[in-house]
């Protein structure tokens, strides 16, 4: 079945702690990218990438890094997670830079 | 920068009826328009793809029309029902400048038996 997946759905951490988002896809496709959701501000993306080790920054960058070393895994990375990074974190890929967007189950992070 | 409305913010509806979702932007040059539903725990999931080429595009019960010169784009759902209910996003992606999808804030539908 053809999907992205996203690991874990549900985090609770604490400030400062590292932590890692993880997200893959088995479709082969080319783009992939982070989005975050918060009430009252919709979906916005955090970074994104066009191929291996092509990434480049979106709307929300602070505070956040992503790799991208295989075609299939493009993680997100918070190296001192704060509490306005609470949120509801979605990974999507598409196979062109016009094509459909297919996007994971998402993760709710909770920092305190 | 595009704004991307979508009214109304939530609608409730008995089970059968027909029923139109608004999809608004400020700037016409997308090159398309993804309607998406989100389920409560289930992430996003893709309804329809349209081009800004397209007036139409059909899938099943969904309809999705666009007016790309008027900045506008409905999604129509037929003879509704309580499995419908979720909320409706709709996302623009420029034709210039293609990394992000310009999402609205959705429209929660609640479909009563």
């Amino acid at each position: 079945e053809a999907q992205v997946t996203q690991n874990p759905r549900y985090l609770i951490t604490v400030t400062g702690k590292k932590l890692t988002v993880t997200c893959s896809q088995n479709m082969n496709h080319e783009y992939m990218s982070w989005y975050r959701q918060d009430p009252g501000l919709g979906l916005r993306q955090i970074y994104y990438s066009m191929n291996v080790e092509v990434t480049d920054k979106g709307d929300v960058p602070e505070g956040y890094k992503v790799s991208r070393k295989e075609k299939r895994n493009f993680p997100l990375i918070l190296e001192s997670p704060s509490p306005n990074q609470t949120s509801l974190y979605f990974c999507a890929s598409r196979r062109g830079p016009y094509t459909e967007a297919f996007f994971g189950q998402g993760t709710r992070l909770t920092v305190v | 920068k595009q704004e991307v409305t979508q009214i109304p913010a939530a609608l409730s509806v008995p089970e059968g009826e027909n029923l139109v979702l608004n999809c608004s932007f400020t700037d016409s040059a997308i090159y398309n328009l993804q309607w998406f539903r989100q389920d409560p725990g289930k992430g996003l999931t893709s309804l329809l793809l349209i081009q800004s080429s397209q007036r139409e595009q059909t899938s099943g019960r969904l309809n999705a029309s666009l007016d790309k010169s008027s900045g506008r784009s409905t999604l129509y759902i037929a003879a509704s029902q309580p499995g419908d209910s979720a909320t409706y996003l709709c996302a623009v992606r420029p034709d210039m400048g293609y990394s992000t999808l310009t999402f609205g804030k959705g429209t929660m539908l609640l479909v009563s038996p």
